[in-house]
Order: structure tokens, then sequence, then C-alpha cells
């Protein structure tokens, strides 16, 4: 069973740094093929992608946020960090991170819960 | 602004067909690439739909149908039920090597 649950601060101040967790069970990702990414969404809007990183630590980013990202992964805790540097308001929105299948095709077939944040001063 | 275009919105009846459409270009749905679809109900996280273009995961209705064709692809809804009353996502892999979706459809049951 695959489960993947997203942490972090609700709340950060405009140009802090925010780092989240996904913490994952029901596989490794050190298995070929396997990747964790990551995708938010604001409130009332659409979802965008963000991040990915591959079982191999290959790296992938959103190039729009590209400058500001950092996936890192720690496959002996089952964990894998994003980071997102300045944070500004319109950064307000729920986080996900998802189990993702990476050969042949690019889809993600686990979603953790989500994890709302808020850019506020 | 998404890289794949969805409607914002269909509506159907109980008991009737829906369709939804996602457009992209060359770089992605065109390149090849597969579409892959997710629903997501009212205040929880997304759910994978179809994937691979036509595939169901285990547990997905027969109802929910997906193909693909050019720059486009489809989810078709037959069978419409009150329960199907969603956000749906259209994704794909775009040659810029990043995920992509679009910018989402509002299916209401009427």
């Amino acid at each position: 069973q695959i489960t993947l649950k997203e942490s972090g601060p609700p709340l950060v101040k405009p140009t802090q740094t925010l780092t989240l967790t996904c913490t994952f069970s029901g596989f490794s990702l050190s298995t070929s093929g396997v990747g964790v990414g990551w995708i938010r969404q604001p409130p009332g809007k659409a979802l965008e992608w963000l991040a990915l990183v591959y079982w191999d630590d290959d790296k992938r980013y959103s190039p729009s946020l590209k400058t500001r990202l950092t996936i890192t992964k720690d496959t002996s805790k089952n964990q894998v960090v994003l980071t997102m540097t300045n944070m500004d308001p319109v950064d307000t929105a729920t986080y996900y991170c998802a189990h993702t299948v990476t050969l042949g095709s690019w889809y993600s077939d686990y979603w953790g819960q989500g994890t709302l944040v808020t850019v506020s001063s | 602004q998404s890289v794949l275009t969805q409607p914002p919105s269909v509506s159907g009846a109980p008991g009737q067909r829906v369709t939804i459409s996602c457009t992209g270009s060359s770089s992605n749905i065109g390149a090849g690439y597969d579409v892959h679809w997710y629903q997501q109900l009212p205040g929880t996280a997304p759910k994978l739909l179809i994937y691979g273009n036509s595939n169901r995961p285990s547990g997905v209705p027969d109802r929910f149908s997906g193909s693909k064709s050019g720059t486009s692809a489809s989810l078709a809804i037959t069978g419409l039920q009150a329960e199907d009353e969603a956000d749906y996502y259209c994704q794909s892999y775009d040659s810029s090597l990043r995920g992509v979706f679009g910018g989402g459809t509002k299916l209401t049951v009427l």
C-alpha cells in the first residue's frame, strides 16, 4: 500500500524560504522507473507541476520556477524535500507530493493529501 | 496560463454522456507523449482516472474512457452520475522536460 504525506509550515513570510517534506511508504525511491513529484494548487485554481526527482537522482524543474526550487531525496528515510526560495503571496497554495511512474509514460498514481501553505506577513 | 487547454466547464444530466477536451501542441501531446486524466472531488487530492491515454487504473468504472489524436485528447464519461461532479485535469509531458497540466474542467451534473 503506497502512501505519501506532506509536511511543512502552514505560514511563511514573504522573502522566506519554504521547506516541504514528503514522507512516503509502500515503495522505494531506488526502484527503476519511480519518481516523486511536487504539484501545487492555488486556492480555486488549477494544478501546477513543480518538480520531480527520479530513482537515479536525476531531477526536473518547472522552467518558470527553476531558479527558486531544489528537490532532494533521502532514500534511507523514504523522504523527498522541496525547497522554494523567496516566497511571495502568489505562492499561497496547497502543495502535493505524488508517486510518479516515469518509464514509458509519466503520470502520478498516488498522491498525498496536500498541505496548505499561506504566504503572508 | 496552463500549457494544455481545457474547457472551463461542462455539464450534463444524469445518464447522459459528456466529453472533456484537452488541447496541447507539438512539444507535448503532438510529440507523442501520453495524456493522463485526474479527477478531483471538492476538498480532496487529485485521483488518477486514466493513464497512458486510455487505460483505467483498477477500481475506475468503465464509464470513464480516454482517447488521443494528434495534439489533442479527450475524456468521455457515459451514464453520468451525481458522484461524477468534480474537477477534471489532463496532464502530459513536455519536450522542455517537465510535466504539464491543463487548466481543469468543472463538471456539473444537472
